[in-house]
């Protein structure tokens, strides 16, 4: 089992509507969770941080989390074309390391 | 002002080659990374440093060797180039705390042909 699961997609979503993405993870120590976003060509840009359970939420983006269940999850709301880009899924090991998804791919359809 | 810089940003070179990538970062931060992302997008972590030292290792071959000459900067020498290192290389740096974010830098693309 892979320590932080994301369905690697792509998901495809029409543009206005609710993008959900979501990721798993196995260390149950883990105490922050991470979205960052990648353009094509770009480097990874951090979303959304989120260390309680519950949602969180900045604009169109909501992360949600649920320890006991071992996920966290990213909502966009009217979704645009420019949201489209590989989101990862990143879970802290230590006060050094972050453990990443492998991303998913996400195409908003105008 | 970057935060997270690297160069050379392009890097085109034979196999059997030894290249050098450089990374400097003026937020900071104690920690600094490289990751290797191949085709496939999966970032994995190579080594990381805190303060000059070296704290994460990951399974590497010993043909990539890192060297940090102080907390800002964090280079990666890599030699006798397979076609298999042909990826994007990516340095980070955080902050020694486990909410802390990293930042990136805008990575290195490598083609080793």
């Amino acid at each position: 089992q892979k320590e932080v699961e994301q369905n690697s997609g792509p998901l495809s979503v029409p543009e206005g509507a609710i993008a959900s993405l979501n990721c798993t993870y196995s260390d149950r120590v883990s105490q922050s969770f991470f979205w960052y976003r990648q353009y094509s060509g770009k480097s990874p840009e951090l979303i959304m941080s989120i260390y309680s359970n519950g949602d969180k939420e900045d604009g169109r983006f909501t992360a949600q989390l649920n320890k006991a269940s071992q996920y966290v999850s990213l909502l966009i709301r009217d979704s645009q074309p420019s949201d489209s880009a590989t989101y990862l899924c990143a879970v802290n090991r230590s006060n050094y390391q972050l453990i990443w998804g492998a991303g998913t791919k996400l195409i908003i359809k105008p | 002002d970057t935060a997270v810089s690297q160069t050379p940003k392009y890097l085109v070179t034979q196999m059997g080659n030894d290249k050098s990538i450089k990374c400097e970062q003026n937020l900071g931060h104690d920690t600094m990374y490289w990751y290797k992302q191949d085709s496939k997008k999966f970032l994995k972590i190579m080594f990381s440093y805190n303060n000059k030292e070296l704290i994460i290792n990951e399974t590497v071959p010993n043909r990539f060797s890192p060297k940090s000459p102080d907390k800002a900067h964090l280079n990666l020498h890599i030699n006798s180039l397979e076609l298999g290192d042909s990826a994007v290389y990516f340095c980070a740096s955080r902050r020694d705390s486990h909410r802390e974010t990293q930042y990136f830098g805008p990575g290195t693309r490598l083609l080793v042909l």
